[in-house]
C-alpha cells in the first residue's frame, strides 16, 4: 500500500519561503509524476507543479516564478519550495502521486498526502 | 476564476440520479482526458474517475463519467447520504501546459 507522508514549516510570515517535503512509502518511486496541489481555506484545488524521477518538471504558470520542486530518489522524497509568500498563499498543501501514461496529459492523482495547513500571517 | 467551470452546488434525494457538469475549452476538455475527484469534509481528495470514464477499483459503478466536445459530466446514480461531498473535475490544458481544476461542486443529499 502506497502512503505519502508530508511535513514542513507551518506558520510563515509574508516574504518568507514555504518548504514542504513528502515521503513515499510502498511502491516504486520511478515511473510517476510527484505533485503538489493546494487548497485555500473554503476554496477549490489549485495545481502547483510536479516532477518525475528524471527530474522533468511542470509548473503552474501563475506560480512558476516562485516555485521549485525537487526530488530525492535515494530517500523516496520530493520537496516544494515557494518563495516570497503572501497571505494569498495560505492554504492546505497536498502532495500526490501522479499515475498514468508517460505523457502528462494522461496523469491522475491516485495517492495523496494528509495535507498540511500553512498559514501566512504577519 | 477557474479554467474549468462547475456549478457551485448540486443536490438530490436518496436514490436519485444527479449529474455534475464541467465546462472547458478546446485546449483542455476538448482534446484531453477528464478526471473527477471526491473530497469529503476535512480529508484529501479521492480519485473517482480517470481517463474520462474509467473507475478505479473500489469505486462503485454508481459513479460514471462522460465527455462531449468541451464539456464533461459526472453522473451519480442511486444517490446515497455518504455521497455528500465536494466534487472536482480536472484536465491537462495544452495552452497553459499545466493541469487545471474546476472550482468544485458541493453535492448535498437532501
Amino acid at each position: 500500500q502506497v502512503q505519502l507522508q508530508q511535513w514542513g514549516a507551518r506558520l510563515l510570515k509574508p516574504s518568507e519561503t514555504l518548504s514542504l517535503t513528502c515521503g513515499v512509502n510502498g511502491g516504486s518511486f520511478n515511473g510517476y509524476y510527484w505533485s503538489w496541489i493546494r487548497q485555500p481555506p473554503g476554496k477549490g484545488l489549485e495545481w502547483i507543479g510536479e516532477i518525475n524521477h528524471s527530474r522533468s518538471t511542470n509548473y503552474n504558470p501563475s506560480l512558476k516564478s516562485r516555485v521549485t520542486i525537487s526530488i530525492h530518489t535515494s530517500k523516496n522524497q520530493f520537496s516544494l519550495k515557494l518563495t516570497s509568500v503572501t497571505a494569498a498563499d495560505t492554504a492546505v498543501y497536498y502532495c500526490a502521486r501522479g499515475n498514468g501514461s508517460g505523457s502528462p496529459r494522461g496523469i491522475h492523482f491516485d495517492y495523496w498526502g494528509q495535507g498540511t495547513l500553512v498559514p501566512v500571517s504577519s | 476564476q477557474s479554467v474549468l467551470t462547475q456549478p457551485p452546488s448540486a443536490s438530490g434525494t436518496p436514490g436519485q440520479r444527479v449529474t455534475i457538469s464541467c465546462s472547458g475549452s478546446s485546449s483542455n476538455i476538448g482534446i484531453n482526458y477528464i478526471y473527477w475527484y471526491q473530497q469529503l469534509p476535512g480529508t484529501a481528495p479521492k480519485l473517482l474517475i480517470y481517463r474520462t470514464n474509467q473507475r478505479p477499483s473500489g469505486v462503485p459503478d454508481r459513479f460514471s463519467g462522460s465527455k462531449s466536445g468541451t464539456s464533461a459530466s459526472l453522473a451519480i446514480s442511486g444517490l446515497r447520504s455518504e455521497d455528500e461531498a465536494d466534487y472536482y473535475c480536472a484536465a491537462w490544458d495544452d495552452s497553459l501546459s499545466g493541469r487545471v481544476f474546476g472550482g468544485g461542486t458541493k453535492l448535498t443529499v437532501l
